[in-house]
């Protein structure tokens, strides 16, 4: 059973397109985060969220709580954006039950 | 920003040996660390709880005595795989919370093990 699910699973966008990504759970969640993680594997913390909207830069994460879904969008999406979006989400209220989706692998082109 | 290194960022071990890994938190002390491991095309997964002073906690399914973990400062965890199998090949990943802080975790840049 998935606990969380991404979609879409790969994208590919235009430079300068908006791009969301969505992800779906199942479960109760205490936070959860939007991560991004380039060919060479490093990961990068983009937001942690549990409830409402953040934005940094050209990103902005909204959660819906009671629909039990997350949005990731790119504004103005630029090549050095590509890359894997992950969303993963605490449960249990323990700092390192983190669940993890698949992935969503991001390309965009000049 | 937090920032957490590891070391090395990959590694090639030949069957049966031993290979540790490092992580250190560098601007913040971190009772508690995370090892994850990610197979190619799958999600990563938490293997272990990496705690301070105490026994690590480990996942279902992950052996203690082949994954030795050791938190032996408030920014250092090491993880040490014990006679690695060409299925141990994979990224591992840690990371660390900051004390007091709810649920921001910062994430190592994952060492990459190849098991020939």
């Amino acid at each position: 059973k998935n606990e969380v699910e991404q979609s879409p699973q790969n994208l590919t966008a235009q430079e300068g397109e908006f791009i969301t990504i969505n992800c779906s759970y199942s479960v109760g969640i205490s936070a959860l985060h939007w991560l991004q993680q380039h060919p060479g594997g490093g990961i990068v913390s983009l937001f942690m969220l549990s409830s409402g909207k953040k934005k940094h830069g050209r990103l902005i994460a909204t959660i819906n709580i009671q629909e039990k879904h997350s949005s990731l969008h790119i504004t103005a999406s630029h090549p050095r954006d590509s890359a894997v979006y992950i969303c993963a989400f605490h449960y249990g209220g323990s700092q390192g039950n983190l669940i993890f989706g698949k992935g969503t692998k991001l390309s965009v082109k000049p | 920003g937090a920032v957490v290194s590891q070391h090395p960022s990959w590694v090639i071990c030949k069957s049966g040996t031993s290979v540790k890994i490092e992580c250190r938190s560098l601007d913040f002390q971190a009772t508690t660390m995370f090892w994850y491991r990610q197979f190619p095309k799958q999600s990563l997964m938490l293997m272990a709880t990496s705690n301070e002073g105490s026994k690590a906690t480990y996942e279902q399914g992950v052996e203690k005595d082949k994954f030795l973990i050791n938190h032996a400062s408030l920014t250092l965890s090491t993880l040490t795989v014990t006679s690695a199998h060409p299925e141990d090949s994979s990224f591992y990943i840690c990371s660390a919370p900051l004390a007091g802080e709810s649920y921001e975790q910062y994430f190592g840049p994952g060492t990459r093990l190849t098991v020939t």
